[in-house]
């Protein structure tokens, strides 16, 4: 059965930095892109950006370049999105997410991972 | 940056009628490039279309894409009660990749 598993949830402060994990199975997990997706309480789905395991290609929003970091461990199939200075308005739940074949369609989401930034 | 714009907001409908959902992009999207998620509260997004007509494996045939260039529709024949639930439109053609803002289909 494929999958994605994500980390847990997290509580920071203002100002920490914060990885979070996403790991897949069931699939090759090199093959295919993985996107981050950001929900924020109440609201709708932001395209953060999308990593591809085999190369480590990575592509971020424009709007996020320089704030997160997108990686992978190739040899546990997990992927990671590093913050490195978290503000309260990162408040919110990140999805990951598959490329289905060649597209950037996703078709396999993790369950999410609720990030809460509070002093 | 692609900007994706759907209409309604909010769609109040009974069971059993049809569904038809807009989303508007700013610029031509290429018709391999658009898709479309339901999303349920507390759950994660699931998809429904991609490719703008292409169904995902194990989504009924009730549900259905279609447009080009700058409009695309999804449209659900009969609305079950399972179908009561939020849907995005997404790009993928053009980088950075955008979702519009949603539709809510909610119980008239």
């Amino acid at each position: 059965e494929m999958q994605l598993v994500q980390s847990g949830p997290e509580v920071k402060l203002p100002g920490e930095s914060l990885r979070i994990s996403c790991q897949g199975s069931g699939y090759i997990f090199t093959f295919y892109w993985i996107g981050w997706v950001r929900q924020m309480p109440g609201k709708g789905l932001e395209w953060m950006g999308i990593f591809y395991p085999g190369d480590s290609d990575a592509r971020y929003s424009p709007s996020l370049q320089g704030q997160v970091t997108m990686s992978a461990d190739k040899s546990i199939n997990t992927a990671y999105l590093q913050f490195n200075s978290l503000k309260a308005s990162d408040t919110a739940i990140y999805y990951c997410a598959k490329s289905y074949a060649g597209l950037h369609a996703f078709d396999m989401w993790g369950q999410g991972t609720m990030v809460t930034v509070s002093p | 940056e692609i900007v994706l714009r759907q209409s309604p907001g909010t769609l109040s409908l009974p069971p059993g009628e049809r569904a038809t959902l807009s989303c508007r992009a700013s610029q031509s999207v290429s018709s391999s490039h658009l898709a479309w998620y339901q999303q349920k509260p507390g759950q994660a997004p699931r998809l429904l279309i991609y490719a703008t007509s292409s169904r995902a494996t194990g989504i009924p045939d009730r549900f259905s894409g279609s447009g080009s260039g700058t409009d695309f529709t999804l449209t659900i024949t009969r609305l079950e009660p399972e179908d009561f639930a939020v849907y995005y439109c997404q790009q993928y053609g053009s980088s950075p990749e955008t979702f519009g803002q949603g539709t809510k289909v909610e119980v008239k």
